[in-house]
C-alpha cells in the first residue's frame, strides 16, 4: 500500500495545550493535504502544503513538510474542545490521494 | 451551496444484490472520486474521474464500476454485493485545473452487506 501513515494513532490533551501529529508516506508527491473528520461526518479540508514548500501556517494550524524524509507534521496550537476529531494526512501523487489511517485527537475541557 | 451530496445515507443489501450509490456536486468541479473507509484502514481510493467521459481506477477498484456522463454526477455501482464491501463510502470533488486544490467531501453512505 502507498498509504500515508499518521502517528500517534490516538492523542489526548488538555484544552489550551498544543497537539502535534505526524505523517509518513511512500510516494513522490505534488502536495500533501490535511483533513479533519468529526464522528459520523465527511472529511473537511484543513490545509495544503505544496511539494516545494517546507512550512505553512493557517490560523492555529502549522504544517511542515520534509520531502527528503517523506514526512509531514501538523501542529494545532491552543487546542479547544471543538478540535476533538480524527485528523488525516493525504499525500497527492498525480491524480491519486493516499490517505493515512488517521490520528484520533481528544481535547479535554 | 449544497456542495457534494451523497444518497442514500444508509443502505442494507443482501449478498449478490446490486445497487448504485449516487454522488452529485454543484461546484462545477472536474475531479471527482470515490473512497471507502474501513476501521483501521483509513480512506482508500476506489475510482476517480478528471472530467466527463474520463474515469480511472484507484487502489481498490475490484467489484465496483463508475461512469461520468456529466460534470455534476459520479455514481458508484456495486455489481454483486459481497460482505467485504460493507463500509462507509465517501464521494469527493475538487477543481482540478489546478492540482493544488482541496477536495470537498460528502457526508458518506453507510452500506451493510448481509
Amino acid at each position: 500500500s502507498q498509504q500515508g501513515e499518521e502517528d500517534p494513532q490516538a492523542l489526548s490533551i488538555q484544552e489550551g495545550e498544543n497537539a502535534t501529529m505526524n505523517c509518513s508516506y511512500k510516494t513522490s508527491i505534488n502536495n500533501l493535504q490535511w483533513y479533519r473528520q468529526n464522528s459520523g461526518r465527511g472529511l473537511v479540508h484543513l490545509i495544503l502544503i505544496r511539494s516545494n514548500e517546507r512550512e505553512k501556517h493557517s490560523g492555529r494550524l502549522r504544517v511542515t513538510l520534509d520531502t527528503s524524509k517523506k514526512s509531514s507534521s501538523l501542529l494545532i496550537t491552543a487546542s479547544r474542545a471543538a478540535d476533538t476529531a480524527s485528523y488525516f494526512c493525504a499525500p497527492r501523487d498525480g491524480n491519486q490521494f493516499y490517505f493515512g489511517t488517521g490520528t484520533s485527537l481528544t481535547v479535554i475541557p | 451551496n449544497a456542495g457534494v451530496t451523497q444518497t442514500p445515507k444508509f443502505q442494507v443489501l443482501k449478498t449478490g444484490q446490486s445497487m448504485t450509490l449516487q454522488c452529485a456536486q454543484d461546484m462545477n468541479h472536474e475531479y471527482m472520486s470515490w473512497y471507502r473507509q474501513d476501521p483501521g484502514m483509513g480512506l482508500r481510493l476506489i475510482h476517480y474521474s478528471v472530467g466527463a467521459g474520463i474515469t480511472d481506477q484507484g487502489e481498490v477498484p475490484n467489484g465496483y464500476n463508475v461512469s461520468r456522463s456529466t460534470t455534476e454526477d459520479f455514481p458508484l455501482r456495486l455489481l454483486s454485493a459481497a460482505p467485504s464491501q460493507t463500509s462507509v463510502y465517501f464521494c469527493a470533488s475538487s477543481a482540478d485545473r489546478d492540482p493544488n486544490q482541496p477536495q470537498h467531501f460528502g457526508d458518506g453512505t453507510r452500506l451493510s452487506i448481509l
